[in-house]
């Protein structure tokens, strides 16, 4: 089966740096995506991991280890925008196709 | 980027009718199609991928009768909700696969049964 973990609910103050942990457990694994949701909103993409290592798009960096199972969001610089739900995502190839299953998401909230 | 657009954005309709959502690739083709629903302060499950001119594969648990997915083109691709009951009030988000690594949202669709 498929198995993906991330904390429920995180709070971080404005300006600063945070952290949100994704563990999982997958077959067929084909790369890790991380999604920003604001309420009543579809997900919207941030960022993208293949292979081990750390990607940076600018506020953003994402780190994947495969052999761990283990993935990071990092976001720096909060801003009060930032405050949303921050969705991991496993794409993992079966049946012939990729499918994206999501973990239950993170909700960020970042106060004064 | 590429567009995915869903019709209706919301929907009230009563307990025991049939509700049909669309979505649509406006910008290029999609032979996949993903149906998501998403409960308050829950993530997205997957529900089925809808594949142009053949059935759809539904997750485990979802019932097919129930949830209808038609993919009649290579940008359209619709669900219906049958006989639809409060417990299916929900969120409905469809996505699909762009070129590269990309899965493009819809902007998702409110359905409330009375």
């Amino acid at each position: 089966g498929q198995n993906i973990d991330q904390p429920t609910e995180m709070t971080a103050t404005e300006g600063a740096i945070v952290q949100i942990n994704c563990t999982y457990q997958t077959s067929g694994f084909n790369g890790l995506f991380w999604y920003q949701q604001h309420a009543g909103e579809a997900p919207t993409f941030l960022s993208y991991n293949v292979l081990d290592g750390l990607e940076e798009k600018g506020r953003f960096s994402s780190f994947l280890s495969r052999s761990k199972g283990y993935s990071y969001l990092l976001l720096k610089e909060l801003q009060m925008k930032d405050s949303a739900s921050y969705l991991c995502a496993v794409r993992s190839f079966s049946g012939g196709y990729n499918k994206l299953i999501f973990g239950a998401g993170t909700r960020l909230a970042v106060h004064p | 980027g590429a567009v995915v657009s869903q019709h209706p954005s919301r929907v009230i309709c009563k307990s025991g009718t049939s509700v049909k959502i669309e979505c649509r690739s406006l910008d290029f083709q999609a032979t996949t199609m993903f149906w998501y629903r998403q409960f308050p302060k829950k993530s997205l499950m997957l529900m089925a991928t809808s594949n142009e001119g053949s059935k759809a594969t539904y997750e485990q648990g979802v019932e097919k009768d129930k949830f209808l997915i038609n993919h009649a083109s290579l940008t359209l691709s619709t669900l219906t909700v049958t006989s639809a009951h409060p417990e299916d009030s929900s969120f409905y988000i469809c996505s699909a696969p762009g070129d590269g690594n990309e899965q493009f949202f819809g902007p998702g669709t409110r359905l409330t049964v009375l």
